[in-house]
C-alpha cells in the first residue's frame, strides 16, 4: 500500500519568500507529525496532528511557522518569510493512532538561499 | 541540557559482532522509539516499546522504566546494518537522542 508522501521532494527559495510543504498520510492514520532535521543535527519535533486538531503546537520554532490538517488527511506546513536557518529536511510521520509506530515519509529538502 | 542521551555517538564493528546501542532519558514517557536512518536520509521506525522487550528479527530492543535506560542489541551485525540509530521518547512531547552512527565492516 501507499506510504507517506511529500511534496516537493526538494525546495529552493529566497530569504524572506514563504513556502508550503505539503504531506499525505497513510490512509487512516489519525496521527501526523511534523519534524526538522537540520544538516548534521538530529530529529526536533515541531507539531503534531490528532485529527485536524493540534493538541501540541510546542516544538514550533517561530510565529512564522504554521500548520493546518483539514479532512484529518492532507497537512501543510508553512513558513512565513523564511530565514537561512530554516534550511533542513522536513519530515511528515504518520500513525494509527500516538500510541502507535510512526511511518515516515521522504521528506521534503529545503533550502533557503 | 538532553533530555535524551545515546551512546556511543560512533560505531565500527566486524561483520558477526554484537552491537548494543544505549538511551537514557531525563523525562516521564509513554513510550520510547527506536529508529534507523539510512544514508540518503530515509526513516524506519524499528520499535515502539513502552516496557520489557521486544524482538523483530536481528534485533532486541529492551526498557527499564525505572532506570529511564534502553538498549538496542543487534546480534550478528551485516553490513547492511550499517545507519544511524535515533532513540526517541514520547512524553509531553518528543525528543530524541542525537543518533548512534553504526558501521559494520565486511
Amino acid at each position: 500500500g501507499a506510504g507517506v508522501s511529500q511534496s516537493p521532494s526538494n525546495k529552493v527559495t529566497e530569504k524572506g519568500k514563504d513556502v508550503e510543504l505539503r504531506c499525505d498520510p497513510i490512509s487512516g492514520h489519525t496521527a501526523l507529525y511534523w519534524y526538522r532535521q537540520s544538516l548534521g543535527q538530529g530529529l526536533e519535533f515541531l507539531i503534531y496532528f490528532q485529527g485536524n486538531s493540534a493538541p501540541d503546537k510546542s516544538g514550533l520554532p517561530s510565529d512564522r511557522f504554521s500548520a493546518e490538517r483539514t479532512g484529518g488527511s492532507v497537512s501543510t506546513l508553512t513558513i512565513q518569510r523564511t530565514q537561512q536557518e530554516d534550511s533542513a529536511v522536513y519530515l511528515c510521520a504518520s500513525s494509527p493512532d500516538r500510541r502507535e509506530t510512526q511511518y515516515f515519509g521522504p521528506g521534503t529538502r529545503l533550502l533557503v538561499l | 541540557k538532553n533530555e535524551v542521551e545515546q551512546s556511543p555517538q560512533n560505531l565500527t564493528a566486524q561483520e558477526g559482532e554484537f552491537i548494543t546501542i544505549n538511551c537514557s532519558y531525563s523525562v516521564g514517557i509513554s513510550a520510547l522509539h527506536w529508529l534507523q536512518q539510512h544514508p540518503g536520509g530515509g526513516i524506519v521506525s524499528l520499535f515502539m516499546l513502552s516496557s520489557g522487550k521486544k524482538k523483530h528479527g536481528r534485533l532486541i530492543a529492551t526498557i527499564n522504566i525505572q532506570e529511564k535506560h534502553s538498549s538496542l542489541h543487534i546480534t550478528a551485525s551485516h553490513p547492511r546494518d550499517s545507519a544511524v540509530y535515533i532513540c526517541a521518547v514520547a512524553g509531553n512531547q518528543f525528543y530524541f537522542g542525537t543518533g548512534t552512527s553504526l558501521t559494520v565492516i565486511p
